[in-house]
This record gives structure tokens, C-alpha cells and sequence, in this order.
């Protein structure tokens, strides 16, 4: 059973340009959660999807950001013309439908750089 | 406003001596709590979990810990081990499913 897949894990991109960061969760998982480390920092929840509904997008920027989990494919966050202040670990984790402990799975994370 | 703090940015022990690490929270509201270890370049690989009606959950070498009347908890490791050296996070489950963090510990473990 493959693990949350995330690509690509590393991103460079020139201010200005689109960031499309992929997500697939682990078998049997309906529930997508993308989290932001920068440098030196914990994880800050963005968003919570479930197959085509966002759940909670209270950790969303209020621009430029957006993400979907469609009903076939993995879940994408993307990030309109980039700033500086977007490069930073974005982690993707999933977790099944019905789990009393909501312990959720975590990918590799794709790094982010914007030059 | 931090609602979940991991007060000591790093922690050096001795192998074979305990590990103790810990966190604190602000929000009454989190029914859950979570321990997850992170290697450079890695995501957070899950620990260990307390539900807020526990007081302690032990897996092997880990223990979680819950004091919520102090709003705190903590994760012990005995005996530590040179391979348990990572950054790790507590987090706090509130409203939505959604995950609060820490801002991490670096432990390092020595020889």
C-alpha cells in the first residue's frame, strides 16, 4: 500500500509564474489536507478537501491560492504568480473516511523556490 | 496567536537516557493530540496519539502524556536511541479535522 505521493518534490519558480504542486492520497483515503512549512517554522494547516468539496479553507490565502480534489487524479494546490514569500515545504497527508483518531498520513512534501 | 507551543527548540540526552518533550496549548476545544517525527526532507511520520479523555497512551519506547487542566503534554522516550535524532512535532485537532502544530523540537540523541 504506496504511501501519499506528492510531486514534484522540488519546484523552482521565477516570481510572476503559476506553482502546481500534486497530491495523490494513500489507497482507501478520501480526505486530503495541504499544510505550509517555512524555513524554521511548524506546519500551518491551508485547506481541507474531500473528493470535489473543500471542507475548510480557513488557512487559505486570500489570493492567488487555490486547490481541488476532483473526483478522478490527485488533488493540486496552485499558486498563482508567485512571490518570494510563497517558496516553502508544502506538505499534502490524507486520512480514510471514518477513522476515530483522525491520524493523518503525510507525503515528502514539495519544496517550493521562488527565484 | 500560537495555540499550540513547543517551548524548547531543541533537546540533546545521552543514548539509553529518557527523552522528555514537550508541548503546550491554549485551546480547551482540541480533543486530540499527536506526535510526529520529521527527518530533513521528509514529511511528519506519525508517533503516537492521546485522546483528550486519556490522561497516557504508551506504544514501546514512547509515552504521551496529558495534563489538560495544565493545557499540556508530553512525549517521553526511554530508552532514547542515536536513530530517534529528528525534529518533532505536536499537534492538536480542533474543530474540522484540521491539525494545529507546534513549532518543533530538534532532539539529538549521542552516542
Amino acid at each position: 500500500n504506496a504511501g501519499v505521493m506528492q510531486n514534484p518534490r522540488h519546484l523552482v519558480r521565477r516570481r510572476g509564474q503559476e506553482a502546481r504542486l500534486r497530491c495523490s492520497p494513500m489507497k482507501g483515503h478520501s480526505h486530503v489536507y495541504w499544510y505550509r512549512q517555512l524555513p524554521e517554522e511548524g506546519l500551518k494547516f491551508m485547506v481541507y478537501l474531500q473528493k470535489e468539496n473543500i471542507i475548510d479553507e480557513s488557512g487559505m490565502p486570500k489570493e492567488r491560492f487555490s486547490a481541488e480534489f476532483p473526483k478522478e487524479g490527485p488533488s493540486i494546490l496552485r499558486i498563482q504568480q508567485v512571490v518570494r514569500g510563497d517558496s516553502a515545504a508544502y506538505f499534502c497527508a490524507s486520512s480514510p473516511i471514518g477513522t476515530p483518531y483522525n491520524e493523518q498520513f503525510f507525503g515528502p512534501g514539495t519544496r517550493l523556490t521562488v527565484l | 496567536d500560537q495555540q499550540v507551543k513547543q517551548n524548547s527548540p531543541s533537546l540533546s540526552v545521552q543514548e539509553g537516557r529518557i527523552s522528555i518533550l514537550n508541548c503546550d496549548y491554549t485551546n480547551s476545544m482540541f480533543d486530540y493530540f499527536l506526535w510526529y517525527k520529521k527527518y530533513p526532507a521528509e514529511g511528519p511520520t506519525f508517533l503516537i496519539s492521546i485522546s483528550s479523555i486519556k490522561d497516557k497512551n504508551e506504544d514501546g519506547r514512547f509515552t504521551v502524556f496529558l495534563n489538560k487542566s495544565a493545557k499540556h503534554l508530553s512525549l517521553h522516550i526511554v530508552p532514547s536511541q542515536p536513530g530517534d535524532s529528528a525534529v518533532y512535532f505536536c499537534a492538536a485537532r480542533g474543530a474540522g479535522n484540521m491539525l494545529t502544530f507546534g513549532g518543533g523540537t530538534r532532539l539529538m540523541v549521542k552516542p
